[in-house]
C-alpha cells in the first residue's frame, strides 16, 4: 500500500492568513492526489484533484501543487468558513489510502 | 446531480455481519463509475474500505479484504457493503461515494451524509 504522510497534524492561524499543508506519498503517484476538506458532523468535500485542479465551486483561494511524492494545498488568505480538517489521499492505484489529517484551528 | 444515502442497522452486535446500503438518484449505476465505501472512526481519520466499479469489479483494502464484500444491485440502482466478524474497532461512521476515475483523475466526488455504526452487545 502507498502510505500518505501529512503535516502538520494541526495548526493554528488567523484570518487572512496564508497556510500550506503538506503531503508525501511513500512512493510516487504521479498526479494522483486529491485534497478534501471535512467539517464537523458532515462528509468530506473534494477541494482539488489531479493533484492542482480546482473542483467547480470551490474558492480560488485554494490551490494545490506537487507531483511524485511530495504536494501541497495552500489557502492563499484564510476565511472563517476554511477552519476545518483537511486530507489528501492519492488514487493513483487501490487501495487508495488517506493522509491523517490535518486541523485547521483558529488562533 | 448525484444523490447518495446510506440506509441500514446503527447497532451491530460483536461477532456480527454489519450491512449497509447506498441509494443512488440522479445517475444509473449501471452507466459507469466506481462506487465505494469509506468509514472514520469517532474522533479519527478516513479510512478507505473498498469499491466496486459498475460493471462489477471489486477493489478492497487488504486490511479489511477477508471480511468486506461490496455488491451493486442495477435493478434497484444501489450498492451494498457486508463488513462480517466486526468488533468495537469496526464502530465507525460510513460513507459512501462515487468516484468518477478516468484515465487522468480520480477523487471521491459525491457523498452520502453518512451513518454511524455502533459495535457492541
Amino acid at each position: 500500500d502507498i502510505q500518505m504522510t501529512q503535516s502538520p497534524s494541526s495548526v493554528s492561524a488567523s484570518v487572512g492568513d496564508r497556510v500550506t499543508i503538506t503531503c508525501r506519498a511513500s512512493q510516487g503517484i504521479s498526479s494522483w492526489l486529491v485534497w478534501y476538506q471535512q467539517k464537523p458532523g458532515k462528509a468530506p468535500k473534494i477541494l482539488i484533484y489531479a493533484a492542482s485542479t480546482l473542483q467547480s465551486g470551490v474558492p480560488s483561494r485554494f490551490s494545490g501543487s506537487g507531483s511524485g511524492t511530495d504536494f501541497t494545498l495552500t489557502i492563499s488568505s484564510l476565511q472563517p468558513e476554511d477552519f476545518a480538517t483537511y486530507y489528501c489521499q492519492q488514487t493513483n492505484s487501490f487501495p487508495y489510502t488517506f493522509g491523517q489529517g490535518t486541523k485547521l484551528e483558529i488562533k | 446531480q448525484v444523490q447518495l444515502q446510506e440506509s441500514g442497522p446503527g447497532l451491530v452486535k460483536p461477532s456480527e455481519t454489519l450491512s449497509l446500503t447506498c441509494a443512488v438518484s440522479g445517475y444509473s449505476i449501471s452507466s459507469g463509475y466506481y462506487w465505494g465505501w469509506i468509514r472514520q472512526p469517532p474522533g479519527k481519520g478516513l479510512e478507505w474500505i473498498g469499491c466496486i466499479y459498475h460493471s462489477g469489479s471489486t477493489y478492497y483494502n487488504p486490511s479489511l479484504k477477508s471480511r468486506v464484500t461490496i455488491s451493486v444491485d442495477t435493478s434497484k440502482n444501489q450498492f451494498s457493503l457486508k463488513l462480517n466478524s466486526v468488533t468495537a474497532a469496526d464502530t465507525a461512521v460510513y460513507y459512501c461515494a462515487r468516484d468518477p476515475r478516468t484515465v487522468a483523475a480520480a477523487g471521491l466526488l459525491d457523498w452520502g451524509q453518512g451513518t454511524l455504526v455502533t459495535v457492541s452487545s
